[in-house]
């Protein structure tokens, strides 16, 4: 119930292009799915969040969509800029007071 | 306003020192988290506080590991005898209320010991 799993462990775009990364978890209680931003020595950033009664929420150029059937979700970045490159993970939050994190998703945009 | 303050960044011990990591979370959050962070991971839970109360503390790997936060907003993470497998970056988080909101975390402590 604890894992998360993230794809693809790398991922490079053009700049201007689009980034998707996808994670599925198999425990049907989580109810709460953060994206955090990390760079590199520093700490992970939230940058978009969704809870389990919302199938999709967009903030500017991120988005966020879930699929409670499927158990995945996924993050959208759209008209990339090399500040968005970075690692990104994925989590959920189910009924065992934590966050569980994916492996992370390096994510690089070409200039 | 600021965020999540943890010092120091950088720890470097020798195997068997004590060392000691601050926390100073946002202020008026109810809850604080402790995670590990190793090389190319994401970070691992370690411990969770509701104000003072320690409420989890299924994630710390040994009884080295010590965690407390005595007035309800600093936290303290202590590591006994420090041997070379704790060596990571060590990552608070704080959130307004539970698990289930926003966490925000702070820069981290990296933790070398030689």
């Amino acid at each position: 119930g604890e894992n998360v799993e993230q794809h693809p462990s790398t991922l490079s775009v053009q700049e201007g292009d689009s980034a998707v990364i996808k994670c599925t978890y198999s425990d049907s209680a989580s109810n709460y799915f953060p994206w955090y931003k990390q760079e590199l020595g520093k700490g992970p950033q939230l940058i978009i969040d969704i809870r389990s009664n919302v199938g999709e929420k967009k903030d500017q150029r991120i988005a966020v969509t879930l699929n409670k059937t499927a158990k995945h979700f996924s993050l959208h970045i759209t008209e990339t800029q090399p500040e968005d490159s970075a690692v990104y993970f994925c989590a959920k939050a189910s009924g065992n007071n934590r966050l569980a994190f994916g492996k992370g998703n390096q994510v690089v945009v070409i200039p | 306003g600021a965020g999540v303050s943890q010092s120091p960044r950088y720890k470097v011990a020798k195997r068997g020192q004590d060392v000691a990591l601050r926390c100073d979370p946002i202020s008026g959050h109810v809850s604080l988290f402790w995670y590990q962070q190793a090389l190319g991971q994401g970070p691992e839970f370690l411990t969770y506080f509701q104000n003072e109360a320690q409420l989890d503390k299924s994630g710390l790997p040994s009884d080295r590991f010590f965690a407390e936060r005595p007035e309800g907003s600093v936290s303290t993470l202590k590591i006994q005898r420090t041997q070379q497998e704790d060596s990571a970056v060590y990552l608070c988080a704080s959130s307004l209320a539970g698990f289930n909101q926003p966490q925000h975390f702070g820069d981290g402590t990296r933790l070398s010991i030689l």
